[in-house]
């Protein structure tokens, strides 16, 4: 367990929607990141968010958007959702700059 | 040119099998280097964490990085079924404004007994 938790663990919509995806932190880590990975692909960085802050932004779409609340904790929305978002989504908690430590992810399924 | 390339596999070993994993990368600005065992469907688990040059050993596991030619590598001994997984290198740096870290794309590890 590595301290990160993700809710929900699984997500069923349908197209044009809109969900929430929501990530606690481990206990002191500042920085949250945001990552998406379909069907056997690598881990796609979608943002990186340090004590509220937004701090790096990846191949994030115009329809998603994220934020860190002062607790730290932190939630992506996915709006307009097409099939092709589909997709396992990890969040990953980091005390430094270096190592990221991932929670079990949101399989999230657009029919 | 990606900043890091890992080869996808899959890599089939037999049980007992000594396993090596390796990934380039192309931004010398990479101090931390990091590899990642990724269960199917399960989020990625911290593994090995590396600074700069050197080898690390912990268990079964050995990362070794070469800075100069830009090559790191995951060593398993003693290869179990239970190792298999998709392993995921990864490395960071600094970048304007903070810094930045690069996940290769994994390669798949099956160990048969």
């Amino acid at each position: 367990d590595s301290g990160v938790t993700q809710t929900p663990k699984h997500l069923i919509t349908a197209t044009g929607q809109r969900v929430t995806l929501r990530c606690s932190p481990r206990s002191g880590d500042l920085s949250v990141y945001w990552y998406q990975q379909s069907l056997d692909q690598g881990l796609q960085f979608l943002i990186h968010y340090y004590n509220g802050e937004e701090r790096a932004k990846g191949n994030i779409l115009e329809r998603f958007s994220a934020q860190q609340f002062p607790d730290l904790h932190s939630e992506l929305n996915l709006s307009s959702l097409e099939l092709g978002d589909s997709a396992l989504y990890f969040c990953a908690s980091s005390p430094q700059s270096d190592t990221q430590y991932f929670g079990p992810g949101t399989r999230l399924t657009v029919l | 040119q990606k900043e890091v390339e890992q080869d996808p596999g899959p890599l089939s070993v037999p049980e007992g099998a000594i396993v090596s994993l390796n990934c380039t990368y192309s931004n010398s600005a990479f101090q931390y280097f990091m590899w990642y065992r990724q269960y199917s469907r399960k989020g990625p688990e911290l593994l090995m964490y590396t600074y700069s040059s050197g080898n690390k050993e912990d268990g079964r596991f050995t990362a070794q990085v070469d800075k100069s030619s830009k090559y790191i590598s995951l060593f398993i001994r003693d290869s179990q079924p239970s190792d298999s997984a998709t392993y995921l290198c990864a490395m960071s740096g600094p970048n304007t404004g903070g810094f930045k870290t690069i996940f290769g794309a994994g390669t798949r590890l099956f160990v048969k007994a």
